[in-house]
């Protein structure tokens, strides 16, 4: 059965850059069928999808979000890594890691099957 | 892009059925699957429904989901209510590659 766990700073500084690692267990983030995302969830609000990641390290990213935002990963390593640039209060949040499952024979993944169990991280000096 | 618009809440009694919409607001429901995953307080999402009334091994045939075209909407339907699914309720669905989620039903079983 696949884990995940993230990890990394609980505590960053505004306009500083976030940075969280999602580690792979059960599961190799070089197989076929999934890809791997982040989301996020404010304080009191609903999820946000940020983006996610497949084995050849094509990315996609939400919008809003883009301009942001860098997810890659490391094969050797079992792991893939969230990076957002340029925090504000605002990006305070739970952040989860998430595999996605793609249905064949769709090109795109539609359902975010295992998730980690989150990691706070607030922005404040 | 498109959103998935939810009730803030709903309440019903142990024991009863209730039901959870999910309106899409641009865009077919019917052309990408729909999502619905619970969540428990300081607990990560799990899923009950994928592909719009498909349930993950575990999960128990008192949740069922559907989608209907004329409204535009999907459902989550959960039968013989526990006082256990009291939670939070996100439905999930996508438009390409975008991944947009509801903002949340919160289930109240009183």
């Amino acid at each position: 059965q696949v884990q995940l766990q993230e990890s990394g700073p609980g505590l960053v500084k505004p306009s500083q850059t976030l940075s969280l690692t999602c580690t792979v267990s059960g599961d190799s983030i070089n197989s076929g069928g999934y890809y791997w995302s982040w989301i996020r969830q404010q304080p009191g609000k609903g999820l946000e999808w940020i983006g996610y990641i497949y084995k050849r390290g094509t990315t996609y990213y939400n919008p809003s979000l883009q301009s942001r935002v860098t997810i890659s990963l490391d094969t050797s390593k079992n792991y893939f890594s969230l990076n957002l640039n340029t925090v504000t209060a605002a990006d305070t949040a739970v952040y989860y890691c998430a595999r996605v499952v793609l249905v064949e024979p769709a090109i795109v993944p539609s359902w975010f099957d295992s998730w980690g169990q989150g990691t706070l991280v607030t922005v404040s000096s | 892009n498109f959103m998935l618009t939810q009730p803030h809440s709903v309440s019903e009694s142990p024991g009863k059925t209730v039901t959870i919409s999910c309106t899409r607001s641009r865009g077919s429901i019917a052309s990408s699957s729909v999502q619905w995953y619970q969540q428990r307080p300081g607990s990560s999402p799990t899923t009950v429904i994928y592909e719009n009334h498909q349930r993950p091994s575990g999960v128990p045939d008192r949740f069922s989901g559907s989608i209907d075209s004329s409204s535009n909407s999907a459902s989550l339907t959960i039968s013989g209510l526990q006082t256990g699914d009291e939670a939070d309720y996100y439905c999930q669905s996508h438009d390409s590659n975008d991944q947009v989620f509801g903002g949340g039903t919160r289930l109240i079983v009183l």
